[in-house]
């Protein structure tokens, strides 16, 4: 099985700015899904998106993805200190999600 | 609801010892993952029960991992020995279904189990 990759590894920025997060992978999928990670914490499901849809949106986060290239990203508009945390991406292979490395974000007030 | 349960939330053991995590999943859910996540790395599926049954333990390093979910609820992962290389935080997950050629329905994760093995 493959991880997907992500980048950028780590990211700061300031409370206000957006940040984008991009994942690329290398197999036919049929939805991928974004989740977060506070520090010491299980994950959260955030958003998923179907490999017949290019967009989605849900409060600050837009999703989007495209198959041709075969990525997708992230975007958290108007960030706050409390989306510090780590964000991945995750698409099913075989039946079973496979994770990518991980984006850290750090959010500054 | 009340979400995924797990326990313990720490532990440190010395290697070649025994170690044993608990999840409880959330009521209803008949799927239930375990996964190892490695520091600065994305969790990695150990293994996957369908109610009572193994879907898939193609990563589960089965000669010191054992996992069971008796009667389809909540689940035990072992490992026996540890070594080194286990120190890890531990997911447990849990979900409606699998669908057969989609793949998963949206997991919801517990707090995990962090592992050092000294």
């Amino acid at each position: 099985s493959q991880q997907g990759e992500e980048d950028p590894q780590a990211l700061s920025i300031q409370e206000g700015e957006n940040a984008t997060m991009n994942c690329s992978y290398k197999t036919s999928i049929n939805n991928l899904q974004w989740y977060r990670q506070n520090s010491g914490r299980g994950l959260v499901h955030l958003i998923l998106i179907r490999s017949n849809e290019r967009e989605k949106h849900s409060g600050r986060l837009r999703v989007t993805l495209d198959t041709s290239k075969k990525s997708s990203s992230l975007l958290i508009t108007a960030s706050r200190a409390a989306d510090t945390a780590s964000y991945f991406c995750a698409f099913t292979q075989g039946g079973k999600l496979i994770f990518g490395q991980g984006t850290e974000l750090s959010v500054k007030p | 609801e009340a979400g995924v349960a797990q326990s313990p939330r720490y532990k440190i053991i010395e290697k070649r010892q025994s170690v044993a995590f608990w999840c409880n999943p959330i009521s209803g859910h008949a799927t239930l993952y375990w996964y190892q996540q490695i520091l600065g790395q994305g969790p990695k599926l150990l293994i996957q029960f369908q109610n009572n049954g193994v879907v898939d333990d193609s990563q589960l390093p089965k000669d010191r991992f054992s996992a069971e979910r008796l009667k389809g609820v909540d689940s035990t992962l072992k490992i026996q020995p540890a070594k080194l290389e286990d120190s890890a935080v531990y997911l447990c997950a849990s979900s409606w279904t699998t669908i057969a050629g989609v793949g998963p329905d949206t997991q919801y994760f517990g707090p995990g189990t962090r592992l050092t093995v000294l």
